[in-house]
């Protein structure tokens, strides 16, 4: 049973707008998050986190918020670049256990010129 | 700064026959892991090391695959025999303790015919 997941195998979006990201998580002992983004033929490279003390975390373009009362994540990207074409992985773990991460399957985004 | 270095990058095998992989940590991260990740899945934890223990094998197929961190840096990953379902990406991470972000190697992509 996926502990993770993430609903969406793609997402496809125009240079400029919005790109919002979605991951779910059924284990309500997870309470530390993050996105890595991936890039064909290299490994995963971290991009945000966010812990369950908080329902916002803030990086330049890169934002995400957490609803733990949903069991839900969401990664924005404003305004997106072409470079942000990658898959994203959403990732959960028990802090203090944060070597255990849970991926999910992943979302494939494109951002069109 | 030298991220974590992964060799080979691809490796095609017939069935049955042994394979190994390596990785060599970014310097002075103490925890070390191999993920493999099957195609269109996210990362799935193997093993996870502390220096030269195995704190975590708890996801490792014990009766073909092995793993070993001789002197707490780099690390192998092997398995005998290879069968079709191996064919994944083998991916090998490390952190400065299991508490920290796990950087990513770029893989080895084994396909096994």
């Amino acid at each position: 049973d996926q502990q993770v997941k993430q609903n969406s195998p793609s997402l496809s979006v125009q240079e400029g707008r919005i790109s919002i990201l979605n991951c779910d998580y059924t284990n309500s002992m997870f309470d530390y998050f993050l996105w890595y983004k991936k890039y064909p033929a290299e490994g995963p490279t971290f991009l945000i986190s966010i812990s369950s003390i908080k329902d916002k975390n803030e990086d330049g373009r890169f934002t995400v918020f957490l609803n733990k009362s949903a069991k839900h994540l969401s990664l924005h990207i404003v305004p997106s670049q072409p470079g942000d074409s990658a898959v994203y992985f959403c990732a959960a773990a028990v802090q203090g256990g944060s070597e255990k991460l849970v991926f999910g399957k992943g979302t494939k985004l494109t951002v069109n010129p | 700064e030298a991220g974590v270095v992964q060799s080979p990058r691809y490796k095609i095998i017939e069935k049955k026959q042994p394979v190994a992989f390596w990785c060599n940590p970014i310097s002075g991260h103490n925890t070390l892991y191999w993920y493999r990740q099957n195609l269109g899945q996210g990362p799935e934890l193997l093993i996870r090391y502390e220096n030269e223990e195995a704190v975590d094998d708890s996801q490792l197929p014990k009766d073909r695959f092995s793993a070993e961190r001789l002197k707490g840096v780099d690390s192998t990953l092997k398995i005998q025999p290879a069968e079709l379902g191996d064919s994944a990406v083998y991916l090998c991470a490390s952190s400065l303790d299991r508490t920290a972000g796990q950087f990513f190697g770029p893989g080895t992509r084994l396909t096994v015919l």
